[in-house]
C-alpha cells in the first residue's frame, strides 16, 4: 500500500550505458514530478507532468526523457550516463502543480555510475 | 532570481528548543513548506504557510512573515529521532517550488 513507489531502489551502472527508473502511484494525483538529489543534498526539479502533459522541463540534458503512460505513472529514462548523473532521483506526486500542494515522495532510486 | 537561504547545519541538545530559520526571494508567492528528511530517506512534509503568523502542530511550528520573506520553523523537546535535514520550499507565482539546500539538524544527547 506504499503511495509513491519507485523501482529500482539502487542502480549502479557503466558509463554509456542507458538505464530506467520506474514510478508509479497510487494516490489518485493529479501531478508527477522526478527531481535529482546531488551529494550536495540539494534537491533539483528535473520534470513535471500533469495529467500526463508535460509541465515542467527544467535545463536537463536530453539524455534524460520521461515518460507518462498515465497519470499514475511516470517514468524516467537515461541515455548514455554520465558520472555526474550518479545521485538520487526521486519521483513525488502531488493532488495538482506543486507550488500550493504537498509533495509525496518516492524512497529514491540511488544511481552510482561508475 | 529567485533564492532560498537557511543555515547549513545546526547542533542543539536532546530535550531543548532550535529554531531554523528560512529567507526567500521569490517572484511571488504561493506558500511556504518545511520538510523533513532523514538520512537516505525521501523527504516528508511537515508544515505549510500561507498567511502571517504561527502554525503549531504538536511539537513542531512554523511561523511565516511575507513582508520580511521570512519564516522559521521552532522544534521543541527536541528527540534523537529530530536529526534529520529541513527543507524549506517556496511556491513562486507560476506555482513551482523553489528549494532551499536544507539544514542538518544534529541532537547531542
Amino acid at each position: 500500500d506504499t503511495a509513491v513507489s519507485q523501482t529500482p531502489k539502487y542502480l549502479v551502472t557503466q558509463m554509456g550505458n542507458d538505464k530506467s527508473i520506474k514510478c508509479e502511484q497510487n494516490l489518485g494525483h493529479d501531478t508527477m514530478y522526478w527531481y535529482k538529489q546531488d551529494s550536495k543534498k540539494f534537491l533539483k526539479i528535473m520534470f513535471s507532468y500533469n495529467n500526463k502533459e508535460l509541465i515542467i522541463n527544467e535545463t536537463v540534458p536530453n539524455r534524460f526523457s520521461p515518460k507518462s503512460p498515465d497519470k499514475a505513472h511516470l517514468n524516467l529514462h537515461i541515455n548514455s550516463l554520465e558520472l555526474g548523473d550518479s545521485a538520487v532521483y526521486f519521483c513525488a506526486s502531488s493532488r495538482g502543480i506543486s507550488g500550493a500542494n504537498v509533495l509525496t515522495f518516492g524512497a529514491g532510486s540511488r544511481l552510482t555510475v561508475l | 532570481g529567485q533564492n532560498i537561504d537557511q543555515p547549513t547545519e545546526m547542533t542543539a541538545t536532546e530535550g531543548a528548543i532550535v529554531q531554523i530559520n528560512c529567507t526567500y526571494q521569490t517572484s511571488g508567492f504561493n506558500g511556504l513548506f518545511w520538510y523533513q528528511q532523514h538520512a537516505g530517506e525521501a523527504p516528508t512534509f511537515l508544515s505549510y504557510n500561507v498567511l502571517d503568523g504561527l502554525e503549531e502542530k504538536g511539537r513542531f511550528s512554523s511561523f511565516l512573515s511575507r513582508s520580511k520573506g521570512y519564516s522559521y520553523l521552532l522544534l521543541k523537546e527536541l528527540q534523537m529521532k529530530d536529526s534529520a535535514s529541513y527543507l524549506c520550499a517556496v511556491g513562486d507565482s507560476n506555482y513551482q517550488l523553489i528549494w532551499g539546500a536544507g539544514t542538518k539538524l544534529i541532537i547531542k544527547p
